[in-house]
């Protein structure tokens, strides 16, 4: 099975920041890589898939990138509404998540 | 497109629970329909999809044994039911829209959520 690891598992940072989360698969994937945010009690809400392609109405504050078994979400400036918890999701053959990043306020 | 849960449940441990997911605003038969869990303190974890068009399934290996996923077509509702419960089965359940197939999805819509409890 391939594992995927986030990093870091907690990242506090301020309004404007600019933050990079980063996620390794256990063997390549190519770009078989999406990214999910979800908010304490809501639903996960896909953000990036295919390692870098923007889903319809998601901000463009948000971007994807990597290949292979390395890849980073980046948000180029933090707002009130994107503290919450990041999952990356591996879908080539059976998925599996990582194991989240939560963005909390310094 | 709207993926619709049934509510919360209790349940007692080695007793069975049985989700649903009311599908509408797409082809029902058109998607997978994919279970995601969420227990306390932890992090997404896949379990299963099922086909709605052909009734195939799939499930994680920590599930197989347990966990049993159906359609009806005729209401566009998919059913996730998983016995012999356990206190580590208290989670968030929620079911979500592939995009893809059997060789690899992601999720670009998800239900609300079911919470379901396992407590004596």
């Amino acid at each position: 099975d391939i594992q995927m690891t986030q990093s870091p598992s907690t990242l506090s940072a301020s309004i404007g920041d600019r933050v990079t989360i980063t996620c390794r698969a256990s063997q390549s994937i190519s770009t078989w890589l999406a990214w999910y945010q979800q908010k304490p009690g809501k639903a996960p809400k896909l953000l990036i898939y295919a390692a870098s392609y923007l889903q319809s109405g998601v901000p463009s504050r948000f971007s994807g990138s990597g290949s292979g078994t390395e890849f980073t979400l980046s948000i180029s400036s933090l707002q009130a509404d994107d503290f919450a918890t990041y999952y990356c999701q591996q879908y080539d053959g059976d998925t599996a998540f990582g194991q989240g990043t939560t963005v909390d306020m310094k | 497109v709207q993926l619709v849960q049934s509510g919360a449940e209790v349940s007692k441990p080695g007793a069975s629970v049985k989700v649903s997911c009311k599908a509408s605003g797409y082809s029902f038969t058109g998607r997978y329909v994919h279970w995601v869990r969420r227990a306390p303190g932890q992090g997404l974890e896949w379990m299963g999809w099922i086909n709605p068009d052909s009734g195939e399934t799939k499930s994680a290996r920590k599930f197989q044994g347990r966990i049993t996923m159906t359609r009806a077509t005729t209401t566009s509702t998919a059913y996730m039911e998983l016995s012999g419960l356990r206190s580590g089965d208290t989670a968030l359940y929620f079911c979500a829209r592939a995009f893809g197939d059997s060789s690899g999805a992601y999720f670009d819509s998800w239900g609300q959520g079911t919470q379901v409890t396992v407590s004596s």
